[in-house]
């Protein structure tokens, strides 16, 4: 079964704080996707990254970068420098090759609030 | 281009009154298509996928059902409303898995 973990439930920093956001993921797919989307409160999903199995290169945008280790199955993200902006309800999510229908599997979400 | 469409944006049902939200892909043929459910304050919950017309799965066993009665129409239903079905509905679309997923801007729906 496929299952993605997002242990913080709530993150609170000032703005241009470094935070780093987890995600921890589960499958016996060889070959899947991990994702990171953004929720603002008016509720759309804004993707923010897609990164396939076989591309453990570290990844960064502007003051977005992802870390993303098989070793331990994690695929995490960190905002630099954070805004007020950058607050939101962050998802990771995973899909597989083999699963039908390669539905997105999100975890719990990580609400950042970032204050002035 | 490829959109997608999601309607109502709001909605306020009573306990019991039947439902039916609809969802609409343009620019893309034979998408996967996907329902999911956020309750407040918790994650995204897939409810149904579907591969094709009249093909659906289901996730979760719950009040609701889909159809896919065309190739780019994805609805969710329910009979009669629980207050429990309350939440943030938002569809989604991909074609396989290679590409990406579009979502669509979500029905918050409040079961009273």
């Amino acid at each position: 079964a496929q299952k993605v973990t997002q242990a913080q439930t709530e993150i609170s920093v000032v703005e241009k704080e470094d935070v780093t956001l987890d995600c921890v993921y589960e499958t016996r797919d060889t070959t899947y996707y991990l994702f990171w989307y953004k929720q603002p409160p008016s509720g759309e999903l804004v993707f923010l990254i897609r990164r396939n199995s076989f591309d453990e290169q570290n990844e960064i945008s502007g003051r977005y970068s992802w870390n993303f280790q098989k070793s331990t199955s994690s695929f995490n993200f960190t905002i630099t420098a954070s805004q007020v902006v950058d607050s939101a309800v962050y998802f990771c999510a995973l899909s597989g090759a083999n699963q039908a229908g390669t539905a997105l599997i999100f975890g719990k979400g990580t609400t950042l609030s970032v204050s002035s | 281009s490829q959109t997608i469409h999601q309607w109502p944006a709001t909605l306020v049902q009573p306990v019991g009154s039947p439902l039916s939200l609809e969802c609409t892909v343009e620019g893309t043929s034979n998408p996967n298509l996907y329902w999911y459910r956020q309750a407040a304050g918790r994650g995204l919950q897939l409810l149904f996928y579907s591969v094709g017309i009249g093909q659906i799965s289901s996730e979760v066993p719950q009040n609701l059902s889909a159809s896919r009665p065309q190739d780019r129409q994805f609805i969710l239903s329910s009979k009669k409303l629980l207050l429990s079905d309350s939440g943030f509905y938002l569809c989604a679309w991909s074609v396989g898995w290679l590409g990406g997923y579009t979502f669509g801007s979500g029905t918050r729906l409040t079961v009273v």
